[in-house]
């Protein structure tokens, strides 16, 4: 089975260039996540959709980072303009949510980025 | 609020020894989950164990087992037959409904 799928592996970019992040979540589940890697501050949520619909956003450091999510198969993180502190690993995680438990989440491969 | 506490920064064992990651959480629900995830240079995280917080008994994994002392809030992992390839980045995670919250992170070096 494909796990999650991110895209791209790494990117390279200068500050003030709009950055696009793709996640293709595990087929069936119904849950995604979008984390931010950085040695400074470690694993950070940034937002969590369920059946498509974001339920939390409160981790998006600012208005410069949106996410969607326009089907059950496919979300995006955006960031637009970059900046050199958005340097970091971006990693996506799916998992199937219910009700009465929880799942495991499994998570992409990250994507490295670094802006300049 | 629920917190994850992982307060071993970096940890060393020798290859065939056993080590013991030590994690301590604090939550307010009843129904909870706890895990373990690893993360190799590669940087991918990938599970290494779970545990249920209803289930009394301790999940294990081949070589990974864990401690789970509900009434302490503590969680800790335990690797026996460390192997080279165990030497990683390892997060403690707590989750309830919807969120994970993960712990900073313990740096296992395995000593060949």
């Amino acid at each position: 089975d494909a796990g999650v799928i991110q895209s791209p592996r790494h990117e390279v970019t200068e500050m003030g260039q709009e950055v696009t992040l793709r996640c293709k979540p595990i087929s069936g589940h119904n849950s995604l996540f979008w984390y931010r890697q950085t040695m400074m501050r470690g694993l950070e949520l940034l937002i969590y959709f369920n059946n498509n619909v974001p339920i939390d956003d409160s981790g998006m450091p600012e208005d410069r980072f949106s996410a969607k999510m326009p089907n059950a198969s496919f979300s995006t993180l955006k960031i637009q303009p970059s900046e050199p502190r958005d340097s970091a690993v971006y990693f996506c995680a799916s998992r199937w949510h219910l009700e009465t438990s929880v799942e495991t989440q499994y998570f992409g491969p990250g994507t490295r980025l670094l802006v300049l | 609020a629920q917190t994850v506490t992982q307060s071993q920064p970096e940890m060393s064992v020798q290859e065939a020894e056993t080590v013991t990651l030590s994690c301590t959480y604090d939550t307010s629900e009843s129904d909870y989950y706890l895990f373990w995830y690893k993360q190799p240079p590669s940087r991918q995280m990938i599970l290494v164990i779970r545990q249920e917080a209803y289930k009394q008994q301790n999940a294990t994994e081949n070589r990974f087992s864990v401690n789970f002392q509900k009434a302490a809030k503590s969680f800790s992992l335990k690797i026996s037959d460390s192997q080279l390839g165990d030497a990683a980045m390892y997060f403690c995670a707590l989750s309830g409904t919807y969120k994970y919250i993960f712990g900073t992170g313990t740096r296992l070096k395995v000593l060949a």
